[in-house]
């Protein structure tokens, strides 16, 4: 069947300009999640989806940072007033719930501020 | 908080047995799960334990002891292909399984 899914693969933007990146998970997978990581380095969580309940959002590194989820399916993480620092690659991963300890990856998106 | 750690790089010949070691202090446990990261790539799933011991799988088998807060993985008979990041991740309270450790480099060579 088919994987999590991201878009764009990669996106190239200018300081200062906000950007939205796309997540689809695996249908039917109830939990979603963002990390990002920054080359040769280890996964940052940024947000947590489960279900209908409010996300953990403890990991979002400023509030120009905002992330949603709608009809329970497709996500969009969104970064506003891009700075040099968010050049990363950001992945989306999902899973059947909080009952799941395995998490299914996307391909991720790479991000480069200029 | 919390608190995880991995040897930064390991490297090994084809053929050979290598271990990747993980200690964590957190805040609640659930249990410990394995990642692998080609370059390139996304973190693929490769195990979990629940329980204390070891579970197999393949080529692979992870271990975890819950008194000592370790858990490794071990990879035999290694492959070129083997060659990737691996990253442990505690599975801290039931859902919130969004921790990862720094991740291990391995290189295997001819």
């Amino acid at each position: 069947g088919a994987g999590v899914s991201q878009s764009p693969s990669n996106k190239v933007t200018e300081k200062g300009k906000d950007v939205e990146l796309r997540c689809d998970p695996i249908s039917g997978h109830t939990a979603l999640y963002w990390y990002r990581q920054s080359l040769g380095q280890g996964l940052e969580f940024l947000i947590y989806f489960q279900g209908n309940s409010a996300p953990d959002k403890s990991g979002l590194p400023s509030d120009r940072f905002s992330a949603e989820r709608t009809g329970g399916s497709v996500s969009t993480l969104t970064i506003q007033r891009t700075q040099q620092e968010d050049s990363a690659v950001y992945l989306c991963a999902s899973s059947g719930g909080s009952g799941s300890s395995e998490q299914y990856f996307g391909p991720g998106t790479r991000l480069t501020v200029t | 908080g919390q608190s995880l750690e991995q040897p930064s790089e390991v490297t090994a010949v084809e053929g050979a047995i290598v271990q990747i070691n993980c200690t964590y202090q957190t805040s609640g446990f659930y249990g410990l799960s394995w990642y692998q990261q080609h370059d390139g790539g996304a973190p693929t799933f490769l195990s979990y334990n629940g329980l204390d011991g070891l579970e197999e799988t393949g080529r692979f088998s992870s271990f975890l002891s819950r008194s000592d807060s370790y858990g490794y993985l071990l990879l035999q008979e290694l492959q070129m292909k083997d060659s990737a990041s691996y990253f442990c991740a505690p599975w801290l309270n039931y859902g919130q399984n969004f921790v990862f450790g720094p991740g291990t480099r391995l290189s295997v060579l001819p």
